[in-house]
């Protein structure tokens, strides 16, 4: 089916452990994004994805490590989770940068 | 960085009106708004450009105060269907500059 999603929709790992969220879009959007949304901030931008093997910052990065060999995939790896990323994960397309962006259903993480 | 919305939750009754304001300190390229029901995605309603107003989402409009730097969405006659949190996106420069309030909880109730 067309459209954006994410896997696994429910996480539950422990403190130290590598955990990789993954994200798979159909639309061909050459923009990708990672969010992570908690109680009272919003959605704030974890790492974001302009085409194929191009990537950047955004508002927290730290902890994350992202890529993007294919136009539609965009994995998001946490490389040592902590307690503090426990949060739910949405990962969005776009085929611009400005323009209106498509969200998955999303990933809730819980780190013990 | 991150916008001010307000107000941060209302109640309505079904038909009445509500008007959702997004503020920021910075200069603005465009606003985005989103409307996310509980324990889902959120889910694109429009975007407005520099001094741009655009009626996007059945009697959801909204308007963008470039001098006030200061957006505001508006739902009139409001339904049940439109209960659900609402967020506003700032876009500054780049897309690792988009940034989002903390959103405004919206309830409609019979």
């Amino acid at each position: 089916d067309a459209g954006i999603t994410q896997s696994p929709r429910y996480k539950i790992t422990e403190t130290g452990r590598q955990v990789t969220l993954m994200c798979h879009q159909t639309w061909s959007h050459s923009y990708m994004f990672w969010y992570r949304q908690d109680l009272g901030h919003g959605l704030r931008l974890i790492y974001y994805s302009a085409a194929a093997d191009i990537t950047d910052k955004g508002e927290v990065p730290d902890g994350y490590v992202v890529s993007r060999s294919k136009t539609e995939n965009f994995p998001l790896t946490l490389e040592s989770a902590t307690r503090s990323q426990t949060s739910v994960y949405f990962c969005a397309s776009s085929s611009g940068g400005a323009l209106e962006q498509f969200f998955g259903p999303g990933t809730r993480l819980t780190v013990l | 960085q991150q916008p001010v919305q307000s107000p941060q939750a209302v109640i309505l009754r079904e038909g009445e009106d509500a008007v959702i304001n997004c503020s920021s300190s910075k200069a603005l390229y465009s606003v985005h708004w989103y409307r996310q029901k509980h324990g889902e995605a959120p889910v694109f309603l429009m975007i407005l450009l520099k001094g741009g107003e655009q009626k996007g989402h059945e009697k959801i409009s909204a308007s963008f105060n470039e001098k006030k730097q200061q957006s505001s969405l508006y739902l009139t006659a409001s339904q049940l269907s439109y209960s659900g949190t609402y967020f506003c996106g700032t876009y500054y420069r780049g897309p690792n500059d988009m940034r989002f309030g903390a959103g405004t909880r919206l309830t409609v109730k019979p």
